[in-house]
């Protein structure tokens, strides 16, 4: 099956510091998703982003799908952006089932 | 517009216990998943059903689990009998149709003892 990794696996920040968290992908996809997962276990969207560039406040999202990578790009980030970070992607090898394969996601923890 | 809902948001058995778990996805979505998530661990798909068929079911451990979706729309998951390993969050998610954006419910925190 499609094989997903994600880096760095963790991260420590300051508030008001940016960050990339990077995902890659060893297949072609027809879905690509980035989630925060929060303290309490829920699963948020942020992007549904299988090619392309999208930006959503301070958040913005990056897939380059013939290199087979997606990058989360996190601005002036704030101690309410800590938890873990997945990368989600369906293959079109999986016939159109849309099953999603996530990574190992990257912890982060941002300070005061 | 409603999010997921999901029921009970945690439950606590013993070991060889049956437990069940409730899914009632978003309006009008005709795709919906279960997956298990293991601490420390990405979410892993259990099952997906496309209204009331099963789409995909290779996952599921079907000696123990079982799922069904009657009339297309809430969707019921059972562990029997459970074990220790069967400890995990189960999540719900829903799309409009295959290959759209899923989104999940808040999950149900399962422990056996």
């Amino acid at each position: 099956g499609i094989q997903v990794e994600q880096s760095p696996p963790d991260l420590i920040l300051q508030e008001g510091a940016n960050s990339t968290l990077r995902c890659n992908f060893s297949d072609s996809v027809n879905n690509l998703q980035w989630f925060h997962q929060n303290p309490w276990g829920q699963l948020i969207n942020l992007f549904y982003i299988p090619s392309g560039t999208k930006q959503n406040g301070r958040l913005s999202a990056t897939t380059v799908a013939t290199e087979r990578y997606s990058l989360l790009y996190i601005s002036s980030s704030q101690t309410t952006d800590s938890g873990v970070y997945f990368c989600a992607v369906a293959s079109i090898l999986t016939g159109g089932g849309n099953k999603l394969t996530f990574g190992t996601g990257t912890q982060l923890k941002v300070e005061l | 517009e409603a999010g997921v809902a999901q029921s009970p948001r945690y439950k606590i058995i013993e070991k060889r216990q049956s437990v069940a778990f409730w899914c009632n996805p978003i309006s009008g979505h005709a795709t919906l998943y279960w997956y298990q998530q293991i601490l420390g661990q990405g979410p892993k798909l259990l099952i997906q059903f496309q209204n009331n068929g099963v789409v995909d079911d290779s996952q599921l451990p079907k000696d123990r689990f079982s799922a069904e979706r009657l009339k297309g729309v809430d969707s019921t998951l059972k562990i029997q009998p459970a074990k220790l390993e069967d400890s995990a969050v189960y999540l719900c998610a829903s799309s409009r149709d295959r290959g759209n954006e899923q989104f999940f419910g808040p999950g149900t925190r399962l422990t056996v003892l």
